[in-house]
């Protein structure tokens, strides 16, 4: 089944622990990106990711790293959480770009505390 | 700025009537794309609508767009209580692929 899939689901912690949310995808995609939704910002993009190896920032990259080692996974990395990164966050793929329908994760549910 | 602003922010129907949402922006954009989000859930692609196009279905769903007036409508004909989610569209602004903006989005329930 072609799905996206976020590790963990829920995550409470405390500021200034280092977390990774991982994202793996099994349909080839080229394109993934993470947004962060809060309530009445809708989603904004964090980073995104052409293909391997190749990384940019999105609209809300401050406090957020991403790497792209391998094709199918796109980690998030928190090195210093703080309680303004508590967040619902979602990973998306598509196969070239954004211009295409991009395909979500179940999303990420982070509580800094 | 904010591109990709719904309109409204909530809407309450019975089931069986038709739902319509709208979504301005501010940018030239490559395409405008609809997406539904269930409570808590990941979103769902539902259509997609290039700059050249007009309008476009896809079974219940009608979706139109307006360059000149940088808007473009979503419409749920004889809605279901299924169809109580959220919905957001999203633009890709011109002259890149990669960056992906989506509006605030529209709150839709549908009463049994």
């Amino acid at each position: 089944e072609a799905q996206v899939t976020q590790n963990p689901r829920y995550l409470i912690t405390v500021t200034g622990k280092k977390l990774t949310v991982t994202c793996s995808q099994n349909m080839n995609h080229e394109y993934m990106s993470w947004y962060r939704q809060d309530p009445g910002l809708g989603l904004r993009q964090i980073y995104y990711s052409m293909n391997v190896e190749v990384t940019d920032k999105g609209d809300v990259p401050e406090g957020y790293k991403v790497s792209r080692k391998e094709k199918r996974n796109f980690p998030l990395i928190l090195e210093s959480p703080s309680p303004n990164q508590t967040s619902l966050y979602f990973c998306a793929s598509s196969f070239k770009g954004a211009h295409q329908p991009q395909h979500f994760g179940d999303g990420t549910r982070l509580s800094i505390l | 700025s904010q591109q990709g602003e719904e309109d409204p922010q909530a809407l309450s129907i019975q089931e069986g009537e038709n739902a319509t949402m709208n979504c301005s922006y501010k940018t030239s954009i490559n395409n405008l794309q609809w997406y539904r989000q269930n409570s808590g859930r990941g979103l769902v692609h539902l259509i997609l609508i290039r700059s050249n196009e007009r309008e476009k279905h896809s079974g219940r769903l009608r979706v139109t767009l307006d360059t000149s007036k940088k808007s473009s409508s979503l419409l749920i004909t004889a809605s279901r209580a299924a169809d109580t989610a959220s919905y957001f569209c999203a633009t890709v602004r011109g002259g890149s692929n990669y960056k992906l903006t989506f509006g605030k989005g529209t709150l839709l329930t549908v009463n049994p």
